[in-house]
């Protein structure tokens, strides 16, 4: 079975900041790993995947991840935070490209001017 | 873009009733999920569906649920007797066997 941890299910981080998302999983086999952020009162939306290709993973609005298998991590991170990343951010994990997301427990960022 | 539609996008019900949900997933997808998200708490699997049957389902997933996909393009979920506990926002998702999940935004069901 697979399963994903996320640290902190609160982040604070001040406009222009690093922001810094952890995310350890657990599995099997070679995961797919996602990750996902929900605006509030929105449905989920794709940031960035893993799917066993380059290790560092590139997605929108200026989010990478960089998935090391030595750690079982795959930690979200954006160099300079915006007021409008304010949403909470889930870290996903699949054993194939059909199989079910096994979500972590979700992590709010606050952004502070 | 294409993308995954739900509604009603909100629906208050009693306690008992039955509920549908319904979805209409992106049109050349093969796979097709509910998911749901209990206020605070995180997204949990119920079902995906696959070559119109039940691929797997989570332990949540007991005799009070179904899903059909009765015509080709909808596919629903249905709760048979609400309960209060069923309260929660349900997604729905579909994927094309890439791996990447497309949800829909969501429908939230209240039951008092």
């Amino acid at each position: 079975a697979q399963s994903v941890t996320q640290l902190g299910s609160h982040v604070s981080v001040s406009e222009g900041a690093l922001v810094l998302l952890r995310c350890n999983y657990s599995s099997s086999v070679p995961p797919y790993l996602f990750w996902y952020v929900q605006y509030p009162n929105q449905g989920l939306q794709l940031l960035l995947k893993y799917t066993s290709a380059a290790t560092l993973v590139k997605g929108i609005n200026g989010f990478e991840a960089e998935f090391k298998k030595s750690e079982t991590s795959f930690h979200l991170t954006k160099p300079s935070a915006h007021m409008s990343d304010a949403a909470e951010y889930f870290c996903a994990v699949s054993i194939d490209s059909w199989g079910k997301l096994q979500f972590g427990a979700g992590t709010q960022v606050v952004v502070t001017p | 873009e294409p993308e995954v539609t739900q509604t009603p996008s909100h629906q208050v019900t009693q306690m008992g009733q039955e509920v549908i949900l319904r979805c209409v997933p992106i049109s050349n997808h093969l796979y097709f999920y509910w998911y749901r998200q209990i206020l605070g708490q995180k997204v949990e699997f119920l079902v995906s569906f696959y070559n119109n049957e039940i691929s797997e389902k989570s332990e949540i997933f007991d005799d009070q649920f179904s899903v059909e996909r009765p015509d080709g393009s909808n596919f629903t979920l249905k709760i048979r007797s609400t309960k209060l506990e069923d309260s929660a926002m349900y997604f729905c998702a579909s994927n094309s066997n890439t791996g990447e999940l497309f949800f829909g935004e969501g429908s939230r069901l209240t039951v008092l």
